[in-house]
C-alpha cells in the first residue's frame, strides 16, 4: 500500500476534463512539494508537473497542478487520446527520508 | 540534448550481484543529484535511492539498504548502482533519472531503463 493515495482509475470523453487526486500526510505533501509523472505504456515515466504547479518546458497548459494541506491534484482539461496513460504523484517524505510514489492512476479517454 | 543511458542489466540468480551503469550526456553531471528508480512488471515506480551532486551523501529505500550502493564519477559523466544479495523481488526495470537543483526531488529526465531479472 502506497504512502500517497491515488484513485486507481479515472476516465472522461475527449474534450472534457478530469482531476486526479493524491492524498498524503504532514511528513510528505503537507511539508514538501509534489511532482507528477505521466507514463505511457512501454515508456519511462515523464515529469509532468514539479513543485506542485510548475510545468516543465513542453508540457501543454491543459495540465495544471495544485496542492492544499496534505493533498494534491492534477487537472487535465481538453482530454485527448494521447493523454491515456498512467499518472503518478510523488514527494519526499521527511520521516521516511525517501521519495515516495503514489500507486498510480490510469486515465482512460473514452 | 539530455541523454541518460542505463546498462548492465540481465539475468542473475538469487544472492547474486550486478552493477548497473548510467551514462549521462548533453549536460554536466556534477550539477545534478541522481536517482535510481525501479519498476517491477505491472507495478508502479519504486524509488531506490539517490546521491547528491558531489557524491557526499546518499539515501536508500529500506528495501535495498545494506544491499545496494550508489556511486558516481562526475569526471566520466557516469552514475552507478552496485546491487548485491539480489532477491527475486528485485526483478524490475531500473531507471536512472536526474534531479535539478532546487526542483524538490523532481526527476526531470529519465533513461530508457535496463531490465534486471532475478530468478533461479
Amino acid at each position: 500500500q502506497s504512502v500517497l493515495t491515488q484513485p486507481p482509475s479515472v476516465s472522461g470523453p475527449p474534450g472534457q476534463g478530469v482531476i486526479i487526486s493524491c492524498s498524503g500526510s504532514s511528513s510528505n505533501i503537507g511539508t514538501k512539494t509534489v511532482n507528477w509523472y505521466q507514463q505511457a505504456p512501454g515508456a519511462a515515466p515523464k515529469l509532468l508537473m514539479y513543485k506542485n504547479d510548475q510545468r516543465p518546458s513542453g508540457v501543454p497548459d491543459r495540465f495544471s497542478g495544485s496542492k492544499s494541506g496534505t493533498s494534491a491534484s492534477l487537472a487535465i482539461s481538453g482530454l485527448q487520446s494521447e493523454d491515456e496513460a498512467d499518472y503518478y504523484c510523488a514527494a519526499w517524505d521527511a520521516i521516511l527520508n525517501r521519495v515516495i510514489f503514489g500507486g498510480g492512476t490510469k486515465l482512460t479517454v473514452l | 540534448q539530455v541523454h541518460l543511458v542505463e546498462s548492465g542489466g540481465g539475468a542473475v540468480q538469487p544472492g547474486g550481484s550486478l552493477r548497473l551503469s548510467c551514462r549521462a550526456s548533453g549536460f554536466t553531471l556534477k550539477t545534478y543529484a541522481m536517482h535510481w528508480v525501479r519498476q517491477a512488471p505491472g507495478e508502479g515506480p519504486e524509488w531506490v535511492g539517490y546521491i547528491w551532486h558531489d557524491g557526499s551523501n546518499t539515501y536508500y529505500a529500506d528495501s535495498v539498504k545494506g544491499r545496494f550502493t550508489m556511486s558516481r564519477d562526475n569526471s566520466e559523466n557516469m552514475f552507478f548502482l552496485q546491487m548485491t544479495s539480489l532477491r527475486v523481488e528485485d526483478t524490475a526495470v531500473y531507471y536512472c533519472a536526474r534531479d535539478p537543483p532546487g526542483s524538490g526531488w523532481a526527476l526531470e529526465s529519465w533513461g530508457q531503463g535496463t531490465l534486471v531479472t532475478v530468478s533461479s
